[in-house]
């Protein structure tokens, strides 16, 4: 069974701390890595893609690849309120053996509260 | 980044009539489509696969006579609940894969803001 597991929360950081969100994932032949943000009641926002080892950066967001460990995270910087919502890891894992079928794997989400 | 779009926002219908939702891709051409449920306070969880112009895959558990779905074109994807039952009430959300975001085998995924279903 492939699969992603995300620390379940919740999170609780105060206002303008840096919140960690971490995700593990099964299938070590995965090349596509997201992270997205749903508030409560809302649909899943795209917040960052990565697909090579290393940081990626986008405003108070990054994102932090390890394929070797198997290993994805976000973080963000200088929270705010706003940004108290449940993350989703995702994760575009090839279907069945070789082929080129992939299907987006969600973890079951952290949520984060910001405290002001 | 890429929009879709989604309607009906919400919908409420009687037990035992048929509920259609419609999903758009409103800047890109969405050759594959997702259709996700998701019940209050639980993960997202995947029905069917939407690809333009063939039959839709559905998911273990998922019943394709109760839960049709058309790709009829590039940019339009519709879910049909047929004789709908309370039990069916809840989130229904759709997803468009952006082909011009290929990276590493995958494409970016873009969600419309769902369709909150209740069947009284």
């Amino acid at each position: 069974q492939k699969e992603v597991e995300q620390n379940s929360g919740p999170l609780s950081v105060p206002e303008g701390a840096i919140a960690s969100l971490n995700c593990t994932y099964s299938d070590r032949g995965s090349q596509s890595f997201f992270w997205y943000r749903q508030y409560s009641g809302k649909s899943p926002e795209l917040i960052m893609s990565i697909y090579s080892n290393g940081d990626k950066e986008d405003g108070r967001f990054t994102a932090q690849l390890n394929k070797a460990s198997q290993y994805v995270s976000l973080l963000i910087r200088d929270s705010q309120p706003s940004d108290s919502a449940t993350y989703l890891c995702a994760v575009n894992m090839r279907q069945g053996s070789g082929g080129s079928n992939y299907k987006l794997t969600f973890g079951k989400g952290t949520l984060l509260t910001v405290n002001p | 980044g890429a929009v879709v779009s989604q309607h009906p926002s919400w919908v409420i219908c009687k037990s035992g009539t048929s509920v259609k939702i419609e999903c758009r891709s409103l800047d890109f051409q969405a050759t594959t489509m997702f259709w996700y449920r998701q019940f209050p306070k639980q993960s997202l969880m995947l029905m069917a696969t939407s690809n333009e112009g063939s039959k839709a895959t559905y998911e273990q558990g998922v019943e394709k006579d109760k839960f049709l779905i058309n790709h009829a074109s590039l940019t339009l994807s519709t879910l049909t609940v047929t004789s709908a039952h309370p039990e069916d009430s809840s989130f229904y959300i759709c997803s468009a894969r952006d082909p011009f975001s290929r990276a590493g085998g995958g494409y970016e995924q873009y969600f419309g803001p769902g369709t909150r279903l209740t069947v009284t």
